[in-house]
């Protein structure tokens, strides 16, 4: 496609819920990153994978947070057992290769856990 | 602590009229720095990408400066339009370009 898209646009999750993001980025592209931006804030730094290989999960805040990319395209971000502070905009981005500037980003999914 | 800080966190200005966003910075060590526009409910769009030798870069009515020594970087918008009422977020990439701080950004209001 021509963008990154993400789905589904807007999620409500109960707490306790799992979800599951998902990310279609740029075809072609090699890098692809997850953000969570709370209200307010610029986006930090959750995962980064190049091609399927997640190189860096440093970010995610627990071990209920997971991402995969097994073919090296799309991508899902789960969350476990969602708590309220998961409450945020989730955003993909993705660069045709390791280290190039030409990061795109998705609209986002805006999460809420009530 | 937040490595990148914006300043003002808001800003409100008459169509047409000029401002200056501000964004310092302590990510070391530095490869590049961006500006990024973000709307409402979008995901960031950049707008400009200045490496640690470069002094200045614009992109229509944008213009980024950056003092590598002072870590400072400024983003000057002139004329603006009411398309330009978004927030603006300073980004500054480590050496390996995949390690990326962001700013809380600068919410920008453009009024008629």
């Amino acid at each position: 496609g021509a963008g990154v898209s993400q789905s589904p646009r807007y999620k409500v999750a109960k707490r306790g819920q799992d979800v599951a993001l998902r990310c279609d980025p740029i075809s072609g592209h090699v890098s692809l990153f997850w953000y969570q931006q709370a209200l307010g804030q610029g986006p930090e730094f959750l995962t980064y994978f190049q091609n399927e290989a997640q190189l860096d999960k440093s970010g995610l805040p627990s071990d209920r947070f997971f991402a995969e990319r097994p073919e090296g395209s799309v991508s899902t971000l789960k969350i476990q057992r969602t708590q309220q502070e998961d409450s945020a905009v989730y955003l993909c981005a993705s660069s045709p290769r390791e280290g190039d500037y030409g990061y795109t980003f998705g609209s986002g999914t805006r999460l809420t856990v009530v | 602590k937040n490595q990148v800080e914006q300043s003002p966190q808001s800003l409100i200005i008459l169509e047409g009229k000029n401002c200056t966003l501000q964004c310092n910075y302590t990510v070391s060590p530095f490869s590049n720095l961006r500006w990024y526009k973000q709307d409402t409910g979008r995901g960031p769009v950049s707008l400009t990408i200045m490496t640690f030798s470069e002094n200045t870069k614009s992109n229509g009515r944008y213009t980024a400066t950056l003092d590598a020594d002072t870590k400072q970087s400024s983003l000057h918008i002139t004329a603006s339009q009411l398309s330009d009422s978004a927030s603006y977020i300073c980004v500054v990439s480590l050496f390996n370009n995949n390690d990326m701080r962001f700013g809380a950004g600068t919410r920008l209001t453009v009024k008629p």
